[in-house]
């Protein structure tokens, strides 16, 4: 059984940019959350994407949007970057919504 | 008041001394509880559930308080490789899961 697996690991943008960040759920699992963590924080909730469909969203501005794909793969997206969203983005997926979650490695970005 | 609140510490406890984190959360209305936890710079592993009968697995123990709204973990018997920070998960009524901000352990040898 493969687990959750992101890319790219790290990344480096400069402000104004924009950023996709991929996510291959775990094998079974039709449900995908992404999160965003700061240092020294907890993970913050972004959205939550079920059967292609957004549905639930965490207090992050419309410039955060993502997909889900047939295959229960998933982006995130971010325009604009600015130097707040400097994290590690988090992605986990879950057999259905209310159930167990489990991450993926993580993507680091920095935005100078 | 913080929808999930837990004390950052750090805790820093002899090795096979027992230890019992606290978690808080606001909205009644939730129905799946989860205990992470994360090592620095990893993401975070799922460590247990919390069932409204408490859960226990080896040296952890978790439980759920509906009427006082809070989840505990208790870690018997630290170990060196509990070391780590932990992390209280609710969902918010609405399939969005809320993350305390972690308490951080550390077992001195």
């Amino acid at each position: 059984e493969t687990g959750v697996t992101q890319s790219p690991t790290h990344l480096i943008k400069t402000r104004g940019q924009q950023v996709t960040l991929r996510c291959s759920s775990q094998s079974g699992h039709n449900t995908v959350s992404w999160y965003q963590q700061a240092l020294g924080q907890g993970p913050q909730f972004i959205f939550q994407y079920y059967r292609e469909e957004e549905n639930g969203r965490g207090n992050f501005p419309p410039r955060f949007s993502g997909l889900q794909f047939p295959n229960y793969s998933s982006e995130l997206n971010v325009n604009a970057l600015e130097l707040d969203d400097s994290a590690l983005y988090l992605c986990a997926s879950s057999y259905r919504q209310g159930n167990e979650q489990f991450f993926g490695p993580g993507t680091r970005l920095t935005v100078l | 008041r913080k929808e999930v609140e837990q004390d950052p510490g750090p805790f820093n406890v002899p090795e096979g001394a027992t230890v019992a984190f606290n978690c808080t959360y606001s909205n009644s209305a939730s129905q799946s509880f989860f205990w992470y936890r994360q090592d620095c710079r990893k993401e975070p592993k799922l460590l247990m559930s919390v069932y409204s009968s408490g859960n226990e697995d080896g040296r952890f123990t978790a439980q759920l308080n509906r009427a006082s709204q809070y989840i505990s973990l208790l870690i018997r018997d630290s170990k060196l490789s509990d070391s780590a920070t932990y992390l209280c998960v609710v969902d918010s009524g609405t399939y969005k899961y809320i993350f305390g901000t972690g308490t951080r352990l550390k077992v001195l040898a």
